[in-house]
């Protein structure tokens, strides 16, 4: 069974650039999180999808939004970079149900420049 | 804020068990502890959970006091590829319909720990 896959691996933009960052969660799971990790302030989370829906949402700015589709993927964006926004940004899948596990995909690491 | 104290680092010897503490003097009676680890350049894994009961499972052994307050994480033979840093989570439980924390998670600092030859 594949894991949770992100895509790109590693991304370089400028200051006010816009990105999209994709996740495929493991097959089956309906539930995808997202967050954001810098080594100043740590794992803190984004926001969760399920079944399309946005139901929990983590205390960062509106440039950082995401969106699920029907077959459960994820992407999020982040408009009008900033240097701080320099950070590894993390998927997770589970299926949603209660006290399920996270799986966590590796990553994508983003630098502002 | 997280809900969990951990000592910041630890060391252990190859071929020992490594023992990594997490007070959680706060937990509330129904929420979890959870734990995970985040190996350099990889997303956390999950290693085990426990509400009240000692639980074990491939991986580790977790101990929680009679009070819930603290908990230990057991690595019973601890090899160079446990080296990572290691995340004691408390949360509560959720549920399927219309929960709004399931993929939530509020990681601390975690304790870094070093495995060495």
């Amino acid at each position: 069974k594949a894991g949770v896959t992100q895509t790109p691996r590693y991304l370089i933009k400028t200051r006010g650039q816009q990105v999209t960052l994709s996740c495929s969660p493991i097959s089956g799971h309906r539930s995808v999180s997202w967050y954001q990790q810098t080594p100043g302030q740590g794992l803190q989370f984004l926001f969760e999808y399920f079944s399309e829906t946005q139901r929990n949402k983590g205390n960062f700015p509106g440039r950082f939004s995401g969106r699920q589709f029907s077959n459960s993927r994820s992407e999020m964006n982040v408009s009008t970079l900033e240097l701080g926004d320099s950070a590894l940004y993390l998927c997770a899948s589970t299926l949603g149900a209660t006290n399920e596990k996270l799986f966590f995909g590796s990553g994508t690491q983003l630098s502002v420049l | 804020d997280a809900k969990t104290t951990q000592p910041t680092s630890m060391d252990c010897a190859e071929g020992r068990a490594a023992n990594l503490p997490c007070n959680h003097s706060t937990i509330s009676g129904n929420e979890y502890v959870y734990w995970y680890r985040q190996i350099h350049s990889q997303g956390p894994q999950y290693i085990i959970h426990g509400l009240k009961n000692n639980e074990t499972n491939e991986m580790a052994s977790l101990i929680i006091t009679e009070d819930r307050k603290s908990s230990t994480l057991i690595l019973p033979h601890a090899t160079l590829r446990d080296t990572a840093v290691y995340y004691c989570i408390v949360r509560a439980p959720s549920s399927i319909h219309g929960s709004s924390n399931t993929g939530k998670l509020i990681f601390g600092q975690g304790t870094t720990l070093q495995v060495k030859p």
